[in-house]
């Protein structure tokens, strides 16, 4: 298996557009995560979803930020619009309940 | 490098010396604990995980130490090697197979 595999690596974009995040988890893994990781806050736990169903979403900072999972092997994170303090680098993991194997991450700059 | 704290504690260790790496965690119910590795500009990456039954686990050159009384992890790195430079995570297992994170700790192996 490759791992989580997330694209883009890198997406620059400019405040106020729509940015999209994709993520394929470990196949057969039924939990997956999004976090964020920025170096104020450090490693943040956005969302969560196991079998495709969402669990936990409190992390979420506001109603900018959506996540889907429409199969076991696709979920996207979605900021609408963007602002300059959406900066970060945002990572998925995924699980089979144990210990979470996480993507390369995407490093997104808001300018 | 990616987006991790600049101002994380710092272990600087010389390269054949063992390291210490502490965690203090939060919920005296948490029943799993990971350690994971962060290199720069990649995900973290998994090394060893206990379970709250157990006060210690050993791995290839790493160990875990968990004491449950005052809520202390620990990871220790036998015999460093430049290839450990990283920071390093705590994670602890909370409720709904969420995994929380600390804030990390930076090791600088010194040639």
């Amino acid at each position: 298996d490759a791992g989580v595999i997330q694209s883009p690596r890198h997406e620059v974009t400019e405040m106020g557009q729509e940015v999209t995040l994709r993520c394929k988890p470990i196949s057969g893994h039924n939990s997956l995560f999004w976090y964020r990781q920025t170096m104020m806050r450090g490693l943040e736990l956005l969302i969560y979803f196991n079998n495709n169903v969402p669990i936990d979403d409190s992390g979420m900072p506001e109603d900018r930020f959506s996540a889907k999972m429409p199969n076991a092997s696709f979920s996207t994170l979605k900021i609408q619009p963007s602002e300059p303090r959406d900066s970060a680098v945002y990572f998925c993991a995924s699980s089979t309940g144990n210990e979470a194997f996480f993507g390369q991450g995407t490093r997104l700059t808001v300018v | 490098g990616e987006s991790v704290g600049l101002h994380l504690p710092t272990l600087s260790v010389q390269e054949g010396d063992n390291s210490i790496i502490n965690c203090a965690y939060s919920n005296s119910a948490s029943d799993y604990f990971i350690w994971y590795k962060q290199e720069s500009g990649k995900g973290p990456q998994f090394i060893i995980d206990i379970r709250s039954n157990m006060d210690k686990r050993q791995g290839q050159r790493v160990t875990v130490l968990l004491n449950k009384t005052v809520k202390h992890l620990s990871l220790q790195i036998a015999a460093t090697q430049p290839g450990d430079s990283a920071v390093y995570f705590c994670a602890e297992k909370k409720g709904n197979n969420r995994l929380a994170f600390g804030k990390g700790n930076q090791v600088v192996v010194i040639p």
